[in-house]
């Protein structure tokens, strides 16, 4: 079955500072990957998916982008941080019967 | 559009009684449903999932959800609820002609009391 890494477990930043947030999977090849971000508390929300290496479709405008350089390497970047990026990220991807199996998540604080 | 309504917050109940956490959904074409669970500070873990066939899916910890089609709702059930049950529940609709991207509901806290 698939097993996804994601890391830092956690992460501090100052505002402006870049981000880099790797996900990598294992198990399948040729995998849908996703990033989500968690409000605190609250809901999920879809920020990009992949369905190819360099092929990215962004969900929402806003300050991060994402890239795909292999097949089961996503990454989450962003060139200066706002204090609203600060969240729970979820690395995610696509297993047999449709469902969605996740990395611990990021917890990114932006200061 | 694909969306998906959890119209509780939270859900309190007591040990031992039946547990239910609601969801609703709007999708074009056939939906592929699924109820996620999150614990405290850990990952989104699988529970269940409607695909086709029989509307009551049995999933993990003794949960289960009916599909109905005509209400286009997904309750997640438990029988009989444990504290260990406490957590943040999400529900999820896809469907295939959208790349199987999940919508995701906002979510509802269940609190089990002792």
């Amino acid at each position: 079955s698939q097993t996804i890494h994601q890391w830092p477990a956690t992460l501090v930043q100052p505002v402006g500072s870049p981000l880099s947030l790797e996900c990598t999977v294992e198990g399948t090849s040729n995998p849908n990957l996703y990033w989500y971000r968690q409000a605190a508390g609250r809901g999920l929300q879809l920020l990009f998916y992949s369905v190819g290496i360099g092929q990215i479709s962004s969900e929402v405008p806003q300050n991060l982008s994402a890239s795909r350089p292999q097949d089961r390497q996503f990454i989450l970047s962003s060139k200066k941080l706002l204090l609203s990026d600060s969240g729970f990220y979820l690395c995610a991807c696509t297993g047999l019967g449709e469902k969605l199996f996740f990395g611990s998540g990021t917890q990114l604080s932006v200061l | 559009a694909q969306s998906v309504a959890q119209p509780e917050d939270q859900v309190n109940v007591a040990e031992g009684n039946p547990l239910t956490v609601k969801c609703t959904y709007s999708v074009s074409g056939n939906p592929y449903l699924f109820w996620y669970v999150q614990y405290p500070n850990r990952g989104l873990q699988f529970l269940l999932k409607y695909i086709t066939g029989d509307n009551l899916v049995k999933g993990s910890y003794g949960f289960e959800a009916e599909f109905n089609k005509s209400q286009t709702s997904f309750h997640l059930k438990k029988p009989s609820a444990l504290v260990s049950d406490s957590a943040l529940y999400f529900c999820a609709v896809s469907f295939k002609a959208a790349g199987n991207k999940l919508t995701f509901g906002g979510g509802t806290r269940v609190l089990v009391k002792p």
